[in-house]
């Protein structure tokens, strides 16, 4: 079945880039019926979407993070990654990739985005120098 | 502060129904989809319920959705220990940003 697997650093210096990439196994990242998207959870917090993406390349940000926030994707490595620019403490958190899964909207004609169907276990980032 | 409001705490002995509400807005969950996440301890979040009520193939019956206007309601029956965990819902919402607004968390504690 498909899988989500995050990596990268686990320790991030204040002001510099956070970077992460998720990578799906069991499936295709380029299917047409999904975007995929990533998720944070501070410490004892809740859950923060960050942003999602659609294989084409479309991107949708959270506002408060959109000018420190880069999601892209590889459809040839199967994988989508995400920059977090300027970190601070703040930042700290458990970040999570996930699909999202589409219904057919017959109001709009499109396909909209509904929930967060598959999730990676998750990688603890933490800013500290 | 989060977009969707949820109680911080519920408890119920074993075996009794316990539920959940989520509030939100017009912008968010009175026009979008409400869907709910359990997160048991030190683990990521799993999907329960989508598009309101539905439930994804695995999960029991003991647990049901529904929404009403601008608020959702998460409902478990026949509570049992392994159902300790924190529960979030989550949409969409239609402002400009169009991206996903999650509840606080709301922990649930099975006496």
């Amino acid at each position: 079945q498909l899988q989500l697997q995050e990596s990268g650093p686990g320790l991030v210096k204040p002001s510099e880039t956070l970077s992460l990439t998720c990578t799906v196994s069991g499936g295709s990242i380029s299917s047409s019926s999904y975007y995929w998207g990533w998720i944070r959870q501070p410490p004892g917090k809740g859950l923060e979407w960050i942003g999602s993406i659609y294989y084409s390349g479309s991107t949708y940000y959270n506002p408060s993070l959109k000018s420190r926030v880069t999601i892209s994707v590889d459809t040839s490595k199967n994988q989508f990654s995400l920059k977090l620019s300027s970190v601070t403490a703040a930042d700290t958190a458990v970040y999570y990739c996930a699909r999202v899964s589409t219904y057919y909207d017959f109001w709009s004609g499109y396909y909209s985005k509904d929930a967060f169907d598959i999730w990676g276990q998750g990688t603890m980032v933490t800013v500290s120098s | 502060q989060s977009v969707l409001t949820q109680p911080p705490s519920v408890s119920a002995a074993p075996g009794q129904k316990v539920t959940i509400s989520c509030s939100g807005s017009s912008s968010n969950i009175g026009n979008n989809y409400v869907s709910w996440y359990q997160q048991l301890p030190g683990t990521a979040p799993k999907l329960l319920i989508y598009e309101n009520n539905k439930r994804p193939s695995g999960i029991p019956d003991r647990f049901s959705g529904s929404k009403s206007g601008t608020s959702a309601t998460l409902g478990i029956t026949g509570l049992q220990t392994g159902d300790e965990a924190d529960y979030y819902c989550g949409t969409w919402d239609s402002s400009l940003s169009a991206g996903a607004v999650f509840g606080g968390g709301t922990k649930l504690t099975v006496l």
